[in-house]
């Protein structure tokens, strides 16, 4: 079952704009992550914000967590034309060695 | 290290035919994963290892689907016989423990005819 849903589904800006995702889940975590698919592609890391962090950088992308509400929230800032692919979030539980659980993902077209 | 490294990136088949598709983990990475992509169901995970033992292979489709992973480098996805909606692109990725950072594969994209 997939755990994160990611809003908006996809998402279109031009060069230079900010780019916000969200993401949502539903039960208890160690970690968040947020991963990039470029198109015919694997996904790629891009960073994690662990349970007990509210906010993390990372160059031009801005992750927040709010364990209250179960959301989190990914920003890339100053986007360029190679930012479009699709950005998905992956929640890591709390119980044990088990696998990331991954949202539908949000498609990013940057127009330049 | 090359990363996860999954074979074939292509394979188109006939419907009913076996198929075999190939991954070679990270080295040094404990825990294994294979996903499927569609457009209707997104990321789903099919089947994980541990130490190279199966933990949950709930996300198996059917009877019809099969994984191995015989040794630290090197696991196997065989669907036997094929059939159309099998059609997807099949990823393998690892990584040191579940829920940690995964390194994924460039896929193996399967249309079965």
């Amino acid at each position: 079952s997939q755990q994160g849903e990611e809003d908006p589904q996809a998402l279109s800006i031009q060069e230079g704009e900010n780019a916000t995702m969200n993401c949502s889940y539903k039960t208890s975590i160690n970690n968040l992550q947020w991963y990039r698919q470029n198109s015919g592609r694997g996904l790629v890391h891009l960073i994690l914000i662990r349970s007990n962090e509210r906010e993390k950088h990372s160059g031009r992308l801005r992750v927040t967590l709010d364990t209250s509400k179960k959301s989190s929230s990914l920003l890339i800032t100053a986007s360029r034309a190679a930012d479009t692919a699709s950005y998905f979030c992956a929640t890591g539980p709390t119980s044990g060695n088990t696998p990331l659980v991954f949202g539908k993902g949000t498609r990013l077209s940057v127009i330049a | 290290d090359a990363g996860v490294i999954q074979s074939p990136r292509h394979e188109v088949t006939e419907m009913g035919q076996e198929v075999t598709l190939r991954c070679k983990p990270i080295s040094g990475h404990n825990s294994l994963f294979w996903y499927r992509q569609t457009m209707m169901r997104g990321l789903e995970l099919l089947i994980y290892f541990n130490n190279n033992v199966p933990i949950d292979d709930s996300g198996m489709p059917e009877d019809r689907f099969s994984a191995k992973m015989p040794n630290a480098s090197f696991s196997t996805l065989k669907i036997q016989p094929s059939e159309p909606r099998d059609s997807a692109v099949y990823f393998c990725a690892s990584s040191f423990r579940g829920g940690a950072e995964a390194f994924f594969g460039q896929g193996t994209r399967l249309t079965v005819v």
